[in-house]
């Protein structure tokens, strides 16, 4: 089947700029997660949905960024007046909620965003 | 994040067993996971630990001590397809280590 796809794959834009980026899971994963990645670094945590709701989006860096998932399915996230400091790989991952609590998460294959 | 520490880079040899350690800070601890991540790809699931002890999954192992906060990623009958960053991640939102990239040798 399908696996957790990202658009747009690459995206340039200029500092100042407003961008969105989006996140189709894996049918029937409730669970949704964005992470941004730096070189060198591990993913970092930014928000979690369970169904439509922010489960917790304590990692969100700033006012800047905000995430949507309307409809408990695709997921956007927002960035506004973007910064050069925002550039980095945004990783979407998905996962089934088991009772067991093993919440194994399936990446997407990211959105590298630069910011000139 | 959330205080995980592990290696930043190791180097072993082709059909070598190799372990990578793990870390972190045990307060709301819920679960710990080993992701693989190739250069330019995203991480892919290894291994999940909740309770202490040794899971054995093929040519990979994964060991957790919840009482000390930390785990260990084997690695045995190393391929070079092995080379990536391995990464560690503990449950209670999901805080990500840095990763140790590991380079297989012939």
């Amino acid at each position: 089947g399908a696996g957790v796809s990202q658009t747009p794959s690459n995206k340039v834009t200029e500092k100042g700029k407003y961008v969105e980026l989006r996140c189709d899971p894996i049918s029937g994963h409730t669970a949704l997660y964005w992470y941004r990645q730096s070189l060198g670094q591990g993913p970092e945590f930014l928000i979690y949905f369970q169904g439509t709701g922010a489960a917790d989006d304590s990692g969100l860096p700033n006012d800047r960024f905000f995430a949507v998932r309307p409809e408990g399915s695709v997921s956007t996230l927002k960035i506004q007046r973007t910064e050069r400091g925002d550039s980095a790989v945004y990783l979407c991952a998905s996962s089934p909620i088991t009772g067991e609590g093993k919440n194994e998460q399936f990446f997407g294959p990211g959105t590298r965003l630069t910011v000139l | 994040g959330q205080n995980i520490d592990q290696p930043t880079e190791m180097t072993a040899t082709e059909g070598a067993i190799v372990q990578i350690n793990c870390t972190y800070q045990t307060s709301g601890f819920n679960g710990l996971f080993w992701y693989q991540q190739h250069a330019g790809e995203a991480p892919t699931f290894l291994s999940y630990n909740v309770l202490d002890g040794l899971e054995e999954k093929g040519r990979f192992s994964s060991f957790l001590s919840r009482s000390k906060g930390y785990s260990y990623l084997l690695l045995k009958e190393l391929q070079m397809k092995d080379s990536a960053s391995y990464l560690c991640a503990r449950l209670a939102a999901f805080y990500f280590g840095s990763g140790t990239k590991l380079n297989v040798k012939p």
